[in-house]
């Protein structure tokens, strides 16, 4: 199965918004409502953010969402705050396996 | 609040067959998928695959060959063996339990452990 590609970064200043795409083929986004989002901080254990296309598990800020079309998932972070600063990383289940994306490393200017 | 911490050697030299384990508290091992993830150095996260507290298993087509893991719910564990390793199997590696709805979002991981194929 081929991998999931991210842009390898992006930006955004306190207070805006940033989109983080994920994009796929029609055998693993395409084919399934079965993508997350995960937030990693160096050294710290990756947090889940959000499953199944556009759910957010509990305690995760609403500021968080996701949406899929097509081959291609969304990661989308409102009211950037300076603790967002991470590596963001969307997965996919493609079957009989899970695959990642390279990741994007967000930063708060 | 569960926990998760993987335990193993650091360094283990090629050919050989590495053997991880990862803990779990504050939660029951029941119930639940729990994964096994790596990522080398400079790539992207790989999953190698799952095991249900009851013992089924599915690995990682791409590994499948070297690939076993099996579970302890006395010890609220479960365990991670890979042969045969190449370099290429440097990385740091991570448990992770499946989310309740769908095992393939994990919603607790370890903090992971580096884990070097040297001679």
């Amino acid at each position: 199965q081929s991998a999931l590609t991210q842009p390898p970064s992006a930006s955004g200043s306190p207070g805006q918004s940033v989109t983080i795409s994920c994009t796929g083929t029609s055998s693993d986004i395409g084919a399934y409502n079965y993508v997350s989002w995960y937030q990693h901080h160096p050294g710290k254990a990756p947090k889940l953010i959000i499953y199944e296309v556009n759910k957010r598990p509990s305690g995760v800020p609403d500021r968080f969402s996701g949406s899929k079309s097509g081959n291609t998932a969304s990661l989308t972070v409102s009211g950037l705050q300076p603790e967002d600063e991470a590596a963001y990383y969307c997965s996919s289940y493609a079957g009989s396996t899970v695959l990642f994306g390279g990741g994007t490393e967000l930063t708060v200017l | 609040q569960v926990q998760l911490q993987e335990s193993g050697p650091g360094l283990v030299k090629p050919s050989e067959t590495l053997s991880l384990t990862c803990a779990v508290s504050g939660g029951s091992i029941r119930s639940y998928y729990w994964s096994w993830i790596r990522q080398p150095p400079g790539r992207r996260l790989e999953w190698l695959g799952f095991i249900y507290y009851s013992g089924s298993t599915n690995y990682n087509p791409s590994l499948k060959s070297r690939v076993t893991m099996s579970v302890d719910t006395s010890k609220n564990q479960f365990s991670l063996k890979l042969t045969s390793l190449t370099s290429a199997d440097t990385a740091i590696y991570y448990c992770a339990r499946g989310h309740s709805s769908s095992w393939v979002a994990f919603d607790y991981w370890g903090q992971g452990t580096l884990v070097t194929v040297s001679s």
